[in-house]
């Protein structure tokens, strides 16, 4: 059975902190995939990688694929009220094209003004 | 560009009937997968439709049912309604060459009385 475990399940911080979320799995994934989601909406993507040991950067937010396609971390700087709401990380399980993917339970990030 | 959008909003159906959620894909995209998100944890995989056709199936029960139409439109249809079939489902479209980068709708819930 393939699992991602998602670590803290909840955060809440003061704006201007740094995080970080993590997700693992003692699985292989072809890719992994974090979405951040608002209550009542869809998740939205916001970064797939790839290749192992493969850092993105996405304005203040920073995702890094485990050397051995296993884990994942999410990185916030400075953290603003806007960025409060459900992180969770999904990976595509053999390649790329199953198209099934396996999600975290979450992590509900709350941050204070 | 148009994203995916899903109707109803939101549902309410007693045990025993039967319901059907529609999605529209995202422009240019022919694949759409199907998942459920219960409260307070990840999606979990459904199914996936590519050319009309069932492209991957998660642990659920064959009352769990679904189409796919000439224009990548999709139904989920679930019989036999039951409690536990109360959750938020999403439908996300993706490119058959990237099945792992998916574009999720806002949801239906969908509350079981």
């Amino acid at each position: 059975t393939q699992l991602l475990e998602q670590s803290p399940q909840f955060l809440s911080i003061q704006e201007g902190e740094n995080l970080t979320v993590y997700c693992n799995s003692s699985s292989v994934f072809s890719s992994l995939q974090w979405y951040r989601q608002e209550p009542g909406e869809g998740p939205v993507l916001l970064v797939t990688v790839v290749t192992g040991g493969e850092v993105k950067k996405l304005k203040r937010l920073t995702f890094q694929f485990g050397d051995a396609r296993k884990d994942s971390s999410l990185h916030i700087t400075a953290a603003q009220p806007g960025d409060t709401g459900l992180y969770l990380c999904a990976g595509a399980i053999g390649s790329s094209n199953t198209g099934k993917l396996i999600f975290g339970q979450g992590t509900t990030l709350q941050v204070k003004p | 560009e148009t994203g995916v959008t899903q109707s109803p909003t939101h549902l309410i159906k007693t045990r025993g009937q039967q319901v059907t959620l529609r999605c529209s894909s995202q422009s240019g995209h022919n694949t759409v997968s199907w998942y459920q998100q219960a409260l307070g944890q990840g999606p979990q995989f459904i199914f996936q439709y590519y050319r009309e056709e069932e492209n991957g199936r998660g642990n659920f029960p064959p009352r769990f049912s679904g189409l796919q139409f000439p224009n990548y439109s999709s139904e989920l249809n679930v019989n036999a309604l039951e409690l536990d079939d109360s959750a938020l489902y999403l439908c996300a479209s993706s490119l058959v060459l990237r099945k792992d980068t998916q574009y999720f709708g806002p949801g239906t819930r969908l509350t079981v009385l």
